[in-house]
């Protein structure tokens, strides 16, 4: 199987910064990566597809990248409401598999 | 605009089984690849398994820890999607999310419907 590392597991940060987060995909995965926001008690919401194409009603200060079998999740000025846990996700193969989550809390 | 609402779960001993529906609306049901994802109490997400459409093979494939004891199925008359639990263990209590998938991605997500096994 696929692991998916992601990093950090949480972290703390103040409206209107820069947040990045980073998956590293044990092998090549091509573009098959994506990420979810999850809010607590609440269900996934798909963020982000294939590493950088934004789902429909997605704000643009969302973005996604990639560097071989490393990704990144860029929220580019944090709000309010990004406050939540964020998994990768990759679907290159099943099983897919999904990054442990990263926390992003209020600092 | 997708809409899917699981149902079925609850409170089962080790070793029992369960069933779990979920009735999709707001899409082309029988077109659509579906899943199953799961996350235990305070843990992460993880993928159970999934459905090709018919019109692409109605296979399934499924992750280790369920593989030999969980069955997806469909009823496109229905629009609906099942997962057949059997030989339930402790590590399978979690809430169960089924979901619409396009290329691997989940783009769609019902509520989530509670299985706790537990004697």
């Amino acid at each position: 199987d696929i692991q998916m590392t992601q990093s950090p597991s949480s972290l703390s940060a103040s409206v209107g910064d820069r947040v990045t987060i980073t998956c590293r995909a044990s092998q090549s995965i091509s573009n098959y990566l994506n990420w979810y926001q999850q809010k607590p008690g609440k269900a996934p919401k798909l963020l982000i597809y294939t590493v950088s194409s934004l789902q429909s009603g997605v704000p643009s200060t969302f973005s996604g990248s990639a560097s071989g079998t490393d990704f990144t999740l860029t929220i580019s000025s944090l709000q309010p409401e990004d406050f939540a846990t964020y998994y990768c996700q990759q679907s290159y193969s099943t099983p897919y598999t999904f990054g442990q989550g990263t926390k992003v809390e209020i600092k | 605009e997708v809409q899917l609402v699981e149902s079925g779960g609850g409170l089962v001993k080790p070793g029992g089984s369960l069933r779990l529906s979920c009735a999709a609306s707001g899409f082309t049901f029988s077109n659509t690849w579906m899943s199953w994802v799961r996350q235990a109490p305070g843990k992460g997400l993880e993928w159970v398994g999934h459905i090709r459409s018919e019109t692409d093979g109605g296979t399934t494939d499924y992750a280790a820890p369920v593989k030999g004891r969980f069955t997806i199925s469909r009823d496109d008359s229905e629009n609906t999607l099942l997962l057949h639990m059997n030989s339930l263990k402790s590590e399978d209590t979690a809430l169960y999310y089924c979901s619409t998938e396009r290329h691997g991605y989940s783009y769609g997500w019902g509520q989530g419907t509670l299985v706790t096994v537990s004697s």
